[in-house]
């Protein structure tokens, strides 16, 4: 089983270029998440999904996208990369809004330079 | 409002020894408050939850102390190990906004040594 898979894992990125973070989990899970950590600050919320076709802006939604095609798959879009972008992306998944267990995948380290 | 404090952001602890880690929260919606632990190179994983009806719970070595009234809870590591060295979050979720979404403490990087 392999829960949440996020790819690439490591990229690096010059400013003003543009890329996708892929998610994807095989739980079949309604809501799923993107987050980024940076020392020190915890986890922020970037965007979350309820479900296929429903997003909505988290905490720090400013220079990212996504989208919800599928139950499945999650993607992150950057637009336009800035140092300050520079950070590692979770993606997580859960079954209920009702408590707090989130699956995490393993991370994608994104630098900007 | 939707902030939840962490204390302290690194730890350090002798191996057997007690690990105590604090978050504090403002908004009293929170219903549901999740402690995650991270070691390096990996996601966070779901360590231990508890909601605001319970004072105290406990899962072996692991425990949260939750005091309602002061809008503050612990997490205490019991006989530390150096396999518990990680980063933990704290984290809240307000079950009535049918969303899930979790606000992370800033982090507490625990160092057990042996």
């Amino acid at each position: 089983n392999a829960g949440v898979t996020q790819t690439p894992k490591f990229r690096i990125l010059k400013i003003g270029q543009s890329m996708t973070l892929q998610c994807t989990q095989d739980m079949n899970h309604n809501y799923m998440y993107w987050y980024r950590q940076d020392p020190g600050m915890g986890l922020k919320l970037i965007y979350y999904s309820v479900g296929a076709g429903i997003t909505d802006k988290g905490e720090v939604p400013n220079g990212y996208n996504v989208s919800r095609s599928t139950t499945e798959d999650f993607p992150l879009r950057l637009e336009l990369a800035a140092p300050s972008q520079t950070s590692v992306y979770f993606c997580a998944s859960s079954t209920t809004s009702r408590t707090g267990e989130l699956f995490f995948g393993e991370g994608s380290r994104l630098t900007v330079l | 409002q939707q902030q939840v404090k962490q204390s302290p952001q690194s730890l350090i602890v002798q191996k057997g020894g007690i690990s105590i880690i604090n978050c504090a929260y403002e908004n009293t919606a929170f219903d549901y408050f999740p402690w995650y632990q991270q070691f390096p190179g990996k996601g966070p994983a779901l360590l231990i939850a508890i909601r605001p009806d319970v004072s105290e719970k406990k899962e072996g070595r692991f425990t949260i102390s939750f005091n309602k009234s002061a809008k503050q809870f612990s997490l205490h590591i019991m006989d530390s190990q150096p396999g518990d060295s990680a980063t933990y979050f704290c984290a809240a979720n307000q079950g009535s906004s049918n969303t899930g979404k979790l606000i992370f403490g800033q982090g507490t990087t625990l160092q057990v040594k042996p």
